[in-house]
């Protein structure tokens, strides 16, 4: 399975974008590109997905690089709810995961 | 309210003593899977099923059954539980094609095998 690699740990202010990398160098033609993130006490949450184009949804953006080999994810005006930790996932078909350790986000008032 | 519903939510048992842990989606959903989370390892893959009767192993396996007889019911059970099956435990549901739509997980079975 391709892996990612993520930050283990960001801080954002309230109020402000908050842009979460994520390296995938191994990245093959058919894999998409997931986004989950995880409050705590609670189950895993999707966020966004997409495959070659940035996609928008009410959540966030996600930003791919031309060669797939990176991705980003941008929440517009974080708050104290984003605080979580978020994990970049890449599968071909969405049957296997592979969730890794992800980037807790801390948000500062 | 579309839901992904496990039960119970926390567990302590003793080594060796069959149990199951139950997951129901009421989504209509094919796709079903269970998941570990421990501590610096982040959430590892057990089984997963893409239909009723259709199961296949995820990345951790070892000690674990599952049975998909119903589409919305994906129980799973710890034939002989040992300590190092002390974790946190997540079911999930999504439509089939999972490319294109996210997983749904449930709110997490906390077990602890002494």
């Amino acid at each position: 399975d391709a892996k990612t690699t993520q930050p283990n740990s960001m801080e954002s202010n309230e109020e402000e974008p908050v842009h979460l990398p994520c390296n995938h160098s191994t990245i093959s033609g058919t894999d998409y590109i997931h986004w989950y993130r995880q409050l705590p006490s609670q189950g895993p949450e999707y966020v966004i997905h997409g495959l070659t184009s940035n996609v928008n949804n009410r959540m966030a953006s996600l930003a791919i690089a031309e060669d797939r080999k990176s991705s980003t994810l941008i929440l517009h005006r974080a708050t104290l709810r984003d605080a979580a930790v978020y994990y970049c996932i890449l599968s071909p078909t969405g049957n296997q995961f592979y969730f890794g350790t992800g980037t807790s986000l801390t948000v500062i008032p | 309210e579309a839901q992904v519903t496990q039960n119970p939510r926390y567990l302590i048992t003793v080594t060796g003593k069959k149990l199951t842990v139950t997951c129901s989606q009421n989504m209509n959903h094919e796709y079903m899977s269970w998941y570990r989370q421990d501590p610096g390892l982040g959430l590892r893959q057990i089984y997963y099923s893409m239909n009723v009767e259709v199961t296949d192993k995820g990345d951790v396996p070892e000690g674990y059954k599952v049975s998909r007889k119903e589409k919305r019911n994906f129980p799973l059970i710890l034939e002989s539980p040992s300590p190092n099956q002390t974790s946190l435990y997540f079911c999930a549901s999504s439509r089939a094609g999972t490319a294109n739509y996210g997983y749904t997980f449930g709110s997490g079975t906390r077990l602890t095998v002494v």
